[in-house]
């Protein structure tokens, strides 16, 4: 069965800096899907990046960017020039082919004014 | 275009209760997932619904039942609620392309208490 861990609960960083996230996860195949996911106090998750397990180049969307380590099985989010607005829980997840998503326990990003 | 819709936004019900979630996929999808989140915890997978049939299924009891109509929205049906039960459900909705997905939108979900 596949898991994903995210160790850091919660982190707080102050406006305009850089935050990485972290992220491991573990399965026995060789093809599969990652997704960082942001939950606002709206409770709607919105999906941040996405990253193909075939790919070896890491994902950007903006100022939002992932290190993926596939030997490592690790894929950790950085979040550049931070704002107000992403300010939210966290989500990292795992998905094979068309099944479920595994998702992690989340952490909790503050960014401070 | 509407994204996915679920309904209601808040719920209460008594245990022992049953209670009906529903959904409505963003428009052109046709793969729904349903997902239970306690509080301060990540989503917990309960099912997927494709071509009105249950496709996967998740470590919940049968309790948790659903289906899913021919214009792709869902149902989720919890039957003799327990205080544990009390969670937010999200529904999400992708399109099947070549037995993979697409990426997953997900609603604002429903609050469910039990108590």
């Amino acid at each position: 069965a596949q898991t994903v861990t995210q160790s850091q609960p919660e982190m707080s960083v102050q406006e305009a800096e850089t935050v990485t996230l972290s992220c491991t996860y573990d399965t026995s195949e060789n093809n599969y899907y990652l997704f960082w996911y942001k939950q606002p106090p709206s409770r709607q998750m919105i999906l941040v990046i996405r990253q193909e397990a075939y790919k070896q180049q890491n994902a950007t969307e903006n100022r939002f960017s992932v290190n993926f380590q596939k030997a490592a099985k690790s894929f950790s989010l950085k979040i550049s020039d931070s704002q107000l607005g992403d300010t939210a829980m966290y989500f990292c997840a795992f998905r094979l082919g068309a099944q479920k998503l595994v998702f992690g326990q989340g952490t909790r990003l503050t960014i401070n004014p | 275009d509407a994204g996915v819709t679920q309904s209601p936004t808040h719920l209460i019900k008594t245990r022992g209760q049953q209670v009906t979630l529903r959904c409505s996929p963003k428009s052109g999808h046709d793969t729904v997932s349903w997902y239970q989140q306690a509080l301060g915890q990540g989503p917990q997978f309960i099912f997927q619904y494709y071509e009105e049939e249950e496709r996967q299924r998740g470590n919940f009891p049968d309790r948790f039942s659903g289906h899913q109509f021919p214009n792709y929205s869902s149902e989720l049906n919890v039957n003799a609620l327990l205080l544990g039960d009390s969670a937010l459900y999200l529904c999400a909705s992708s399109l099947e392309l070549r037995e993979e997905n697409t990426e997953a939108f997900f609603g604002q979900g429903t609050r469910l208490t039990v108590v």
